[in-house]
């Protein structure tokens, strides 16, 4: 089924171990976005992605990086995790064009002890 | 990107209508009117969008005012797997396709 996938569902770290979690969609999408989520708030951007090669710092950036190597794969980093970083993460992917929704991916539950 | 105000929480009976307001009152010309969903933890849901005439499909019917200040998404017939967070977001200016969440309207459908 067309649509966003990510990769792992589920995970706990120690504090300052390091892991990267994966959104892959093929739908061609130009746009794709990493979103965090903490109980009871609403989504922060975290990064975004223009285009393969690009990516750039959305509301919360500090202590995650990415990279969007290929055009369908936007991979989200924890250098070293630590216990803020425990939150529920969201991948979106979307078309260029102006009026076209996301889809997003069922997200990865972390949990950083 | 225009910053959107919604109620934190709606209930309504299911069967009827939902009428979920949100005002976006410095939102510019050129942007859309974007409503997402969330069902309890799963992923948000795009539901509808407009730029500046009502738009229905599906799932729901989008409202939004002539002066563009403000929007009403309705859901004609609410059941109870509507039960859900509700995102009114405004985007379009920055040609990056972002969008900022706010905390959205709970709504709650009531049997």
């Amino acid at each position: 089924n067309a649509g966003v996938t990510q990769t792992p569902k589920f995970r706990v770290l120690k504090t300052g171990q390091s892991m990267t979690l994966l959104c892959a969609q093929d739908m061609n999408h130009e746009y794709m976005y990493w979103y965090r989520q903490d109980p009871g708030m609403g989504l922060r951007l975290i990064h975004y992605s223009v285009g393969e090669g690009t990516t750039a710092k959305g509301e919360v950036p500090d202590g995650y990086n990415v990279s969007r190597l290929k055009k369908q794969n936007f991979l989200l980093g924890l250098e070293s995790a630590a216990p803020s970083q425990t939150s529920v993460y969201f991948c979106a992917s979307k078309e260029v064009l102006e009026g076209y929704g996301y889809t997003f991916g069922s997200g990865t539950r972390l949990t950083v002890v | 990107d225009a910053k959107t105000t919604q109620p934190p929480s709606m209930d309504c009976a299911e069967g009827r209508a939902a009428n979920l307001p949100c005002n976006h009152s410095t939102i510019s010309g050129n942007e859309y009117v974007y409503w997402y969903r969330q069902i309890h933890s799963q992923g948000p849901q795009y539901i509808i969008h407009g730029l500046k005439n009502n738009e229905t499909n599906e799932m729901a019917s989008l409202i939004i005012t002539e002066d563009r200040k403000s929007s009403t998404l309705i859901l004609p017939h609410a059941t109870l797997r509507d039960t859900a967070v509700y995102y009114c977001i405004v985007s379009g200016s920055s040609n990056t396709g972002k969008l900022i969440f706010g905390q959205g309207t709970t709504l709650q459908v009531k049997p």
